[in-house]
């Protein structure tokens, strides 16, 4: 099973509303990420958590806050966003292990900052 | 910084014919991995192949094979007999850490019918 889920599918928010994402997987990986992606760009990494600790945060505003409960689970907290953070926002997991380093991408949440 | 470069923003190709995507990269590095990854207008990113740097032999797919240069590093794919449903963007992506991968810019890929 090479699956990862993300919820919701879509999202629309306000300015000054809070939501969250969420992404889970149950693959036994312990690196989870966070990817931002616009229009016919690649994505952007985010955010990095290994073995359930923050290990990479790209400089992300603070509007973004990630949490990772457990090592198959991982959310991403939004709080006052603005219009250009509009975009797809793609999780993904991976083994540590250097034999495995490829990650697994869940379909995504459209996310619309009105 | 490693860098990956796809040079060519959109193709395309007729239905059961053969399409080749470039890619190219730079890293000082000699321990590394590459992989395609497949988007299509469904937006799931899907692995499609992946080949260590350490590895002489090029990896397959099915259809899907690459042509690794080490030297040249350059890292291509070619889909063999083309079908409707191998429509999609893809990324060439390089890691050589465990953690941050770096992408292209992407190849839309039409298939005519």
């Amino acid at each position: 099973d090479t699956e990862v889920t993300q919820t919701p599918k879509h999202l629309v928010m306000g300015m000054t509303n809070k939501k969250s994402l969420k992404c889970e997987q149950h693959m036994g990986h312990r690196a989870m990420y966070w990817y931002k992606q616009k229009a016919k760009k690649p994505p952007e990494l985010m955010f990095v958590y290994s073995y359930e600790k923050l290990s990479i945060n790209e400089s992300v505003p603070s509007r973004f806050s990630p949490e990772c409960p457990n090592s198959s689970l991982l959310n991403l907290h939004l709080h006052a966003l603005q219009p250009e953070d509009s975009a797809l926002y793609l999780c993904a997991s991976s083994q540590e292990r250097k034999e495995s380093y490829e990650q697994y991408f869940g379909p995504g949440t459209r996310l619309t900052v009105t | 910084a490693q860098t990956v470069t796809q040079s060519q923003p959109e193709m395309s190709v007729q239905e059961a014919e053969t399409v080749t995507l470039s890619c190219t990269y730079d890293t000082s590095e000699s321990d590394y991995y590459l992989f395609w990854y497949k988007q299509p207008p469904s937006r799931q990113m899907i692995l499609v192949i992946r080949q260590e740097a350490y590895k002489q032999q090029n990896a397959t797919e099915n259809r899907f094979s690459v042509n690794f240069q080490k030297a040249a590093k350059s890292f291509s794919l070619k889909i063999s007999d083309s079908q409707l449903g191998d429509a999609a963007m893809y990324f060439c992506a390089y890691v050589q850490g465990a953690q941050k991968l770096v992408f292209g810019q992407g190849t839309r890929l039409t298939i005519n019918p």
